[in-house]
């Protein structure tokens, strides 16, 4: 199946602070979103974003489908953003029996933001 | 507002004893699935549903039975729960099968003596 590679796995900030972080993926997807996983356990939609670029106040996303990585950017970091954040994507071909809408997800990357 | 929502949230029971897990999504979406997460291992998937009772396995269905009877709908069955299903479990829908975004619920906490 297609497999999800998210760097770096822990990244420790002040707040303030920007960062980047990398999700790479091995194959064609018609599905790729960021989550944000918060203390509670609830993972919040931060984007859908298959291909191309979006905005959403501090935060920002690209996706170059053709060379199979996206990126999540983070500005201004605040202490509310510290959690996990995972890449997530569903793969355009079904190989081996894989259901078209599963998402597989990345290990995640642990962002701990200090005051 | 649009959602999906999970009851209960959180749940302690016993090896054995029955139990059923809900989710509603309010969205009208045709694609609904579970996820269960746990240390290490990372998100996966156990049953999907592309419809009204049309339901399939994922990654990891052993232990569990679903039903997809009404739409909005896609109850989570733990027939005979055991330690191991332990875990956050996560439901999400979509419009389709491929290509749009899922919408995941807060998740529900289940621990299994």
């Amino acid at each position: 199946g297609i497999q999800v590679e998210q760097s770096p796995p822990d990244l420790i900030l002040q707040e303030g602070a920007n960062s980047t972080l990398r999700c790479n993926f091995s194959d064609s997807v018609n599905n790729l979103q960021w989550f944000h996983q918060n203390p509670w356990g609830q993972l919040i939609n931060l984007f859908y974003i298959p291909s191309g670029t979006k905005q959403n106040g501090r935060l920002s996303a690209t996706t170059v489908a053709t060379e199979r990585y996206s990126l999540l950017y983070i500005s201004s970091s605040q202490t509310t953003d510290s959690g996990v954040y995972f890449c997530a994507v569903a793969a355009t071909f079904n190989a081996g029996g894989t259901s078209y809408g599963k998402l597989t997800f990345g290990q995640g990357t642990i962002l701990t933001v200090h005051p | 507002e649009a959602q999906v929502t999970q009851n209960p949230r959180y749940l302690i029971t016993v090896t054995g004893k029955k139990l059923t897990v809900t989710c509603s999504q309010n969205m009208n979406h045709e694609y609904m699935s579970w996820y269960r997460q746990d240390p290490g291992l990372g998100l996966r998937q156990i049953y999907y549903s592309m419809n009204v009772e049309v339901t399939d396995k994922g990654d990891v269905p052993e232990g569990y039975k679903v039903s997809r009877k009404e739409k909005r709908n896609f109850p989570l069955i733990l027939e005979s729960p055991s330690p191991n299903q332990t875990s956050l479990y996560f439901c999400a829908s979509s419009h389709g099968l491929a290509g749009y975004e899922q919408y995941f619920g807060p998740g529900t906490r289940l621990t299994v003596t």
